[in-house]
């Protein structure tokens, strides 16, 4: 099966700039999360979406992070303004389900803000 | 607050010998934790996982084990591999299925 697609892989930026990244889940899987992961740290869940619907964005610095997922299949997590301290990795994962099943990572985004 | 933490940043060990990663919880209403195996420049990769109602999971050249009354997992690979070389995650399911993650441990398997 193809796995979670991400786009792009690496994005450079000017702080106070706006930028966007794209994730294609695992065919079928429902669950689809955002994390972030800054160098040296484990991955942290930023947004869990169920369907279109959202589960937990309990850590979303909702003032200049947001993310969709329309149609139940695709999503985008956007940044505006950006700020230094969000220079990550910006991985997206699926899950058939939001039950303790593994999560299939993609490559992730890495975004460095200039 | 880091609830899984993984206190060694890295491990060195001699092909074929036996690599053990150690990983301790504070949260006691962790219920499912896993192990996830990472390249440079690629995502996470689940690698094996265990549920707090046993002891052991094994599967192939990996095992791991917990222990609840010390809140305290870790994950064996013999014999290891150079290919084994990666940067490996502890993590751990709560109820509400959030998966919280430590920092990482990097494996050096050494020829």
């Amino acid at each position: 099966e193809a796995g979670v697609a991400q786009s792009p892989r690496y994005k450079i930026i000017e702080k106070r700039q706006s930028v966007a990244f794209w994730c294609n889940p695992i065919s079928g899987h429902a669950t689809l999360y955002w994390y972030q992961q800054i160098l040296g740290q484990g991955p942290k869940l930023l947004i869990q979406f169920q369907n279109n619907g959202v589960v937990d964005d309990s850590q979303l610095p909702k003032d200049r992070f947001s993310a969709e997922r329309l149609k139940g299949v695709d999503s985008t997590l956007k940044i505006q303004p950006a700020k230094l301290e969000d220079s990550a990795v910006y991985l997206c994962a699926s899950s058939s389900t939001a039950a303790r099943q593994p999560q299939h990572f993609g490559d992730g985004t890495r975004l460095s803000i200039l | 607050d880091q609830q899984v933490k993984q206190n060694s940043p890295s491990l060195s060990v001699q092909e074929g010998r036996i690599s053990i990663l150690n990983c301790d919880y504070t949260n006691s209403m962790f219920d499912y934790f896993l192990w996830y195996k990472k390249y440079p420049a690629e995502g996470p990769t689940f690698l094996i996982s265990i549920s707090s109602i046993k002891d052991k999971n094994e599967d192939g050249r990996f095992t791991v084990f917990l222990n609840k009354s010390a809140k305290h997992l870790s994950l064996h690979i013999v014999p290891s591999q150079p290919g084994d070389s990666a940067v490996y995650f502890c993590a751990a399911f709560s109820s509400n299925y959030k998966l919280t993650f430590g920092k990482g441990t990097l494996l050096t398997v050494n020829p």
